[in-house]
């Protein structure tokens, strides 16, 4: 199975500072990629498909990129509400994997 | 509105049964495929089963092939997970999510969860 490898697992920054994630597929998955945000105590939800297509609602400070096995999100402005566990997931392989996640600490 | 509630988790002794329930409304539950995601605890997500819109078609993780059974009752908008055998590493918040539609296989709606703890 695909093996992602999200970093840094933990990343600590300020209000209004950019963060970048990161997510490296053991082969390349072309640009079946998701980023997903989970707060504590609630479910996931979808933020970017198809590595780079933001879902519906999301705000544009959230962007994706990247193909083939190198992966990144980006927030441009960091907001306090932004704190969370920051899942990738990829669906061009059987079965579809996560990543271990990355924990954004504003 | 998009609402996928889950119901139907509980404390459970190693190799017994439970059977998970998804309520979904606020779209057209026929027409969207529909998986089951798990999160042990402290842990990250894992796909554990999916089935298309028809109910025709399931797809099952090796890790529970064999012992659970994914369906669906379209006229109820209902999704359901039976679940066997089970294990203590079968402990974990279940989530149903809704495929997104048109792309690959990426999940738009999530529900609450339901605590699954299997344990003597």
């Amino acid at each position: 199975e695909v093996v992602l490898t999200q970093s840094p697992a933990t990343l600590s920054l300020s209000p209004g500072e950019r963060a970048t994630l990161s997510c490296r597929a053991s082969q390349s998955v072309s640009s079946q990629l998701a980023w997903y945000q989970q707060k504590p105590g609630q479910a996931p939800s979808l933020l970017v498909y198809d590595a780079s297509d933001r879902a519906t609602g999301i705000p544009a400070r959230f962007s994706g990129s990247g193909s083939g096995t190198d992966f990144t999100l980006t927030i441009s402005s960091l907001e306090p509400e932004d704190s969370a566990v920051y899942y990738c997931q990829q669906s061009r392989h059987w079965p579809v994997t996560f990543g271990q996640g990355t924990r954004l600490e504003i | 509105e998009v609402q996928l509630v889950e119901s139907g988790g509980d404390l459970i002794q190693p190799g017994g049964s439970l059977r998970l329930s998804c309520a979904a409304s606020g779209f057209t539950f026929s027409n969207y495929a529909m998986t089951w995601v798990r999160q042990a605890p402290g842990m990250g997500l894992e796909w554990v089963s999916s089935v298309s819109d028809n109910g025709g078609n399931t797809d099952y993780a090796d890790s529970v092939k064999g012992r659970f059974t994914i369906s669906r009752d379209n006229s109820k908008n209902t999704l359901y997970l039976q679940m066997n055998s089970l294990r203590g590493e079968d402990t974990a918040v279940y989530y149903c999510a809704k495929y997104l539609y048109g792309s690959g296989s990426f999940f738009d709606y999530w529900g609450q969860g339901t605590l699954v703890t299997v344990s003597s």
